[in-house]
């Protein structure tokens, strides 16, 4: 089965300050991974996804990804975050053979002025 | 286009009581999923649903809940006699086809969630 370890339960920068937020999966088959943002008191929203080909992947607010394989990682990363991007992120995928995505525990970004 | 639409935001219940989430699609959307977020946790799968028909029910628990989609109104999730242990946020999201596993992904959007508080 499908897990997702997100390594940081809390990131906090400062406000133009290059960040990464750490995502790891175990799987043996292809994976499909996404990165989640949920802003205080809304609904998920999804930032980016991979389902194959280049392994960089850009999303929407300025954030971007990439998949190793090798490493079976796919970090999220920005690098000049604003203070509107204070939310939770979560990594998830699919567990193997289930179209039900799995989530991580979730990272807090906090960004300082 | 609206998105999904989740009411009510904040609902407290007493212990013993019943809880009623409801949520409405996107338009076009047939497909439901439920999703519960414990506090520092991610979200956990509840039940899969199209209308009149549940598909997946695996992450439900076996007792106090149900879930329905009826062919005309709201998806709904019910609890029933409410303890502490259910005070979490409840996500409803949707997608406008089927998904199919292993093979693609099919993006669910997520609505705002219902907030549940059992005192």
């Amino acid at each position: 089965a499908q897990s997702v370890t997100q390594l940081d339960s809390q990131v906090p920068v400062f406000e133009e300050a290059p960040v990464e937020l750490r995502c790891n999966y175990s799987s043996s088959v292809s994976v499909y991974l996404f990165w989640y943002v949920q802003y205080p008191n809304q609904g998920l929203q999804l930032l980016l996804k991979y389902l194959s080909g280049s392994t960089l992947v850009k999303g929407i607010n300025g954030f971007e990804a990439e998949f190793n394989k090798s490493q079976t990682s796919f970090h999220l990363r920005k690098p000049s975050v604003h203070i509107s991007d204070t939310a939770e992120y979560f990594c998830a995928a699919p567990s193997g053979g289930s179209y039900i995505p799995t989530f991580g525990r979730g990272t807090s970004l906090i960004v300082h002025p | 286009n609206a998105g999904v639409m989740q009411n009510p935001r904040h609902l407290v219940r007493r212990r013993g009581q019943e809880a009623r989430l409801r949520c409405s699609p996107m338009k076009g959307h047939s497909h439901v999923y439920w999703y519960r977020q414990l506090p520092e946790e991610g979200l956990k799968f509840m039940v899969y649903l199209q209308k009149e028909n549940i598909i997946d029910e695996s992450g439900m628990p076996k007792e106090r809940f149900s879930a329905e989609f009826p062919k005309e109104g709201p998806s709904i999730l019910r609890i029933q006699q409410v303890v502490r242990g259910d005070s979490a946020a409840y996500f409803c999201a949707s997608s406008p086809i089927a998904p199919m596993a292993g093979l693609s992904y099919n993006e669910q959007f997520f609505g705002p969630g219902t907030r549940l508080t059992v005192l």
